[in-house]
């Protein structure tokens, strides 16, 4: 079966440092999504991306946040310069064409920010 | 804006008995989705059940099954004959017809007791 995958699943950064988070979508779709969890926490929407564009962004997604796809197979959300309350569990989702698609999740990366 | 409310943070059951979690949310439009998505200790969302707002029937799927009620604004989730795999958070999500993201309720912990 297919499914979203995301690397690494854990990563530690000062803060300061900028962070790449790697995400392998499904091949055949078409919007993508990343989620933010603080730990214990709700899910919150960050960004999705549909046709090499953002096409809707929370206010948490700030100027220090960007996300790309470089190649047509990766997903990638990038943290400029990370701040102690970036540390949460990031999950990318992906979902095919169609406005009832269901949204695929990959396990998540961990980032914490020291 | 639309805003998912789970009120329930906590809550346990037997085995074998029934359960259900509630759901709420606020939104002046009228197509939309609604969806339960469980995240247990892995981490990984995976989409439990899904009701499309134009339709009547209340959708089920195995022990699984809501109860929409689209006047009130309300979804909740109901689980039969609970199993010990079934200990998760579970998070309500909603997403509009023509809009891409998706929003989440705070989540509830089910913890199925032996």
């Amino acid at each position: 079966e297919p499914e979203v995958t995301q690397t690494p699943s854990h990563q530690v950064t000062q803060m300061g440092q900028e962070v790449i988070l790697r995400c392998v979508p499904i091949s055949n779709h078409l919007y993508f999504y990343w989620y933010r969890q603080i730990l214990g926490q709700k899910v919150e929407f960050l960004v999705s991306f549909y046709n090499n564009e953002i096409s809707e962004k929370s206010e948490i997604f700030d100027d220090q946040f960007s996300v790309e796809r470089p190649d047509g197979s990766n997903f990638t959300l990038k943290i400029r310069s990370t701040k102690l309350e970036d540390s949460a569990m990031y999950f990318c989702a992906s979902r095919g064409q169609g406005a009832d698609t269901e949204a695929f999740f990959g396990q998540g990366t961990r980032l914490t920010v020291v | 804006a639309q805003t998912v409310t789970q009120s329930q943070p906590e809550m346990s059951v037997q085995e074998a008995e029934t359960v259900t979690l509630s759901c709420t949310y606020d939104t002046s439009e009228n197509n939309y989705y609604l969806f339960w998505y469980k995240q247990p200790p892995s981490r990984q969302m995976i989409l439990v059940i899904r009701q499309e707002a134009y339709k009547q029937q209340n959708a089920t799927e195995n022990r699984f099954s809501v109860n929409f009620q689209k006047a009130a604004k309300s979804f909740s989730l109901k689980i039969s004959d609970s199993q010990l795999g079934d200990t998760a958070m579970y998070f309500c999500a909603f997403k509009l017809y023509n809009n891409n993201d998706m929003r989440f309720g705070a989540g509830t912990r089910l913890t199925v007791k032996p």
